[in-house]
This record gives structure tokens, sequence and C-alpha cells, in this order.
């Protein structure tokens, strides 16, 4: 069975600063993606950034990117000059390879402090 | 294009009514998932359908709970003679093929509320 544990129910961080969500996965199989989606208020969910296990350079998507450490099974989200409409619930999620479905964490509530 | 649409966005039910959740996929997609997200809880798998087909039910609770995606018009999961804890946000998304690697694109949820 796959498991995604985000361990921090919420976070805060500075308009212009740096963060970084954490996220550990569990998964037996070889093969598999990574995602981080925002939900914010409007709980519309929309997907981030995502990881493919099988590279090993780091996804970046603007300034979004992730630490991807597949030994530690460890993925974090790294928001770079956090802006107010980064505020939002940030959910990680894994899937195997084929699969058609998506494991979530519980997700971490960003605050972005002006 | 039309993303993935959902209706109603909010739904309010008492106890023991049914409720009806839509879901249109994206224009051309065949494969449609939906997902539950209790209070405090991240989205949950429940139940994966093609045209006219179930393929995979296994995260639907076994009583109350049922999905259709008919030929013609939109996914529908209905919950007859709801309680108090099937009050939660529920998402469909939809893909071209049956495979998440790309993740897939949500649509807006509707939120159930059992009074």
């Amino acid at each position: 069975a796959q498991t995604v544990t985000q361990s921090q129910p919420e976070m805060s961080v500075q308009e212009a600063e740096t963060v970084t969500l954490s996220c550990t996965y569990d998964t037996s199989e070889s093969d598999y993606y990574l995602f981080w989606y925002k939900q914010p208020p409007s709980r519309q969910m929309i997907l981030v950034i995502r990881q493919e296990a099988y590279k090993q350079q780091n996804a970046t998507e603007n300034r979004f990117s992730v630490n991807f450490q597949k030994a530690a099974k460890s993925f974090s989200l790294k928001i770079s000059d956090s802006q107010l409409g980064d505020a939002a619930m940030y959910f990680c999620a894994q899937s195997g390879a084929g699969s058609y479905q998506l494991t979530f964490g519980k997700g971490t509530k960003l605050s972005v402090i002006p | 294009n039309a993303g993935v649409m959902q209706n109603p966005r909010h739904l309010v039910r008492r106890r023991g009514q049914e409720a009806r959740l839509r879901c249109s996929p994206m224009k051309g997609h065949s494969h449609v998932y939906w997902y539950r997200q209790l209070p405090e809880e991240g989205l949950k798998f429940m139940v994966y359908l093609q045209k006219e087909n179930i393929i995979d039910e296994s995260g639907m609770p076994k009583e109350r709970f049922s999905a259709e995606f008919p030929k013609e018009g939109p996914s529908i999961l209905r919950i007859q003679q709801v309680v108090r804890g099937d009050s939660a946000a529920y998402f469909c998304a939809s893909s071209l093929v049956p495979d998440s690697h790309y993740g897939y694109t949500f649509g807006s949820g509707t939120r159930l509320t059992v009074v």
C-alpha cells in the first residue's frame, strides 16, 4: 500500500521570503510519480509541479521547485519569493507508474504574511 | 476548451435524502475518477469509470453509494439515504488514458452538507 505523509499541518511565510513544505511517502514500486497540488479557498485543485521518480534532476516550475530524495523517500516543495496568492492548502500526492490512482497526504495550510 | 465541470457546487441534504453529484469530463475524455475529501483530510480515491463501465470501485463505501458514466451525459455519483458522515467535498477528474503520471485536471468539487 502507498502512503503519503505531510507532517506540517500549518506553515507561514513572510511575503517575498522562501518556504519549504515537507512530504514523505512509502511505496514498494520502483517507478512512480510525485505531485504537489495547491487548493486555494476556491477549492479548485491545481497541479503545481510533478516529478518522475526515475529522473534524478529536481523539477522546477518558476518559483516552485522540489527537493526529491529518492533513498529517503522525501519530496519537499520550495516556494521562493512567496506571494499573497500562494496562500492555500498544499497536498503532496503519489502515483505508481501505469496506475490511475493518486494517493494524497493530509495537506499543509500555508499562510503568507504581508 | 472547458475543464472538468461539476455541479452543483454546493448541495445541502437532510439526513435520509438522496444526493446526486454530476461531473462532465473534459472534451474527448472517456475516463472519469471520483475522489472524496473529508474535513481536514486529503483526497481519497472512490471510483474509476469509463463510458458505461465501472472499472474500479474499491474506494466506494459498500452501501448507499453508486456511480455511473452513461454513454451520453455526465457521470453521476449517487448517495442514497445520506448521513452526517457523508458531509465532504467530492471531486471529479478525467483523462484521455487511464494513467495518472501527468496528474489529473480536477473539477472544482461539490461540497455536500448533510443536516
